[in-house]
């Protein structure tokens, strides 16, 4: 039962341009969502999150969208460079303290092209 | 810099035998940790989580007899895979809780390969 989605496992991107990432999550018990960066053999580096008292979070070129009546979350990037080219995670907790366990999505393959 | 440091980064060894795998916090007392284990191309799955100076939370469907996890101080948590098979190759990744209002930071990882 994967109780966090992200349904598209990669996505290209122009340089300059805009990268939008999805994820969508089922359990409406989470109200705590992350966003995490990944490149092959090293551990997740944390990104962004949002409460699910927010609509949006917002720290320079990454900005996180909820919309908690659809359960999807979204993670912008702009403008995408080439450093981007990553794996991207999100994850959902069921409250926001610290020793809460997380939920990662399957993943989406991000590269940015030139 | 890292907050957390995971070693070995690569293990390769025959079935059978039994690895370990450390866990250290770098910057603060974590008294909770988490070991994730991430199979190619799928996403990280939480194994159990690792509690300072008590038994660890094992998740459904995880053997807690055959992955010991250890947590005896404050900055290291280890997770020892014993009598390991092919089928046990995999990516192993820890992580600390965070201070109050901190996300959660992860070690590199650790590529398990059996034999």
């Amino acid at each position: 039962d994967q109780q966090v989605k992200q349904n598209s496992p990669s996505l290209s991107v122009q340089e300059g341009r805009i990268s939008i990432l999805n994820c969508d999550y089922t359990n409406s018990m989470f109200d705590y969502f992350l966003w995490y960066k990944k490149y092959p053999a090293e551990g997740p580096t944390f990104l962004i999150s949002i409460s699910s008292i927010k609509d949006k979070n917002e720290d320079g070129r990454f900005t996180v969208f909820l919309n908690k009546s659809a359960k999807h979350l979204s993670l912008h990037i702009v403008p995408s460079q080439p450093g981007d080219s990553a794996v991207y995670f999100c994850a959902a907790s069921r409250n926001t303290g610290t020793a809460s366990k997380l939920t990662f999505g399957t993943g989406t393959r991000l590269q940015v092209t030139l | 810099g890292a907050v957390v440091s995971q070693h070995p980064s690569w293990v390769i060894c025959k079935s059978g035998t039994s690895v370990k795998i450390e866990c250290r916090s770098l910057d603060f007392q974590a008294t909770t940790m988490f070991w994730y284990r991430q199979f190619p191309k799928q996403s990280l799955m939480l194994m159990a989580t690792s509690n300072e100076g008590s038994k660890a939370t094992y998740e459904q469907g995880v053997e807690k007899d055959k992955f010991l996890i250890n947590h005896a101080s404050l900055t290291l948590s280890t997770l020892t895979v014993t009598s390991a098979h092919p089928e046990d190759s995999s990516f192993y990744i820890c992580s600390q809780a965070g201070q109050q209002g901190q996300p959660q930071h992860f070690g590199d990882g650790t590529r398990l390969s059996i034999l």
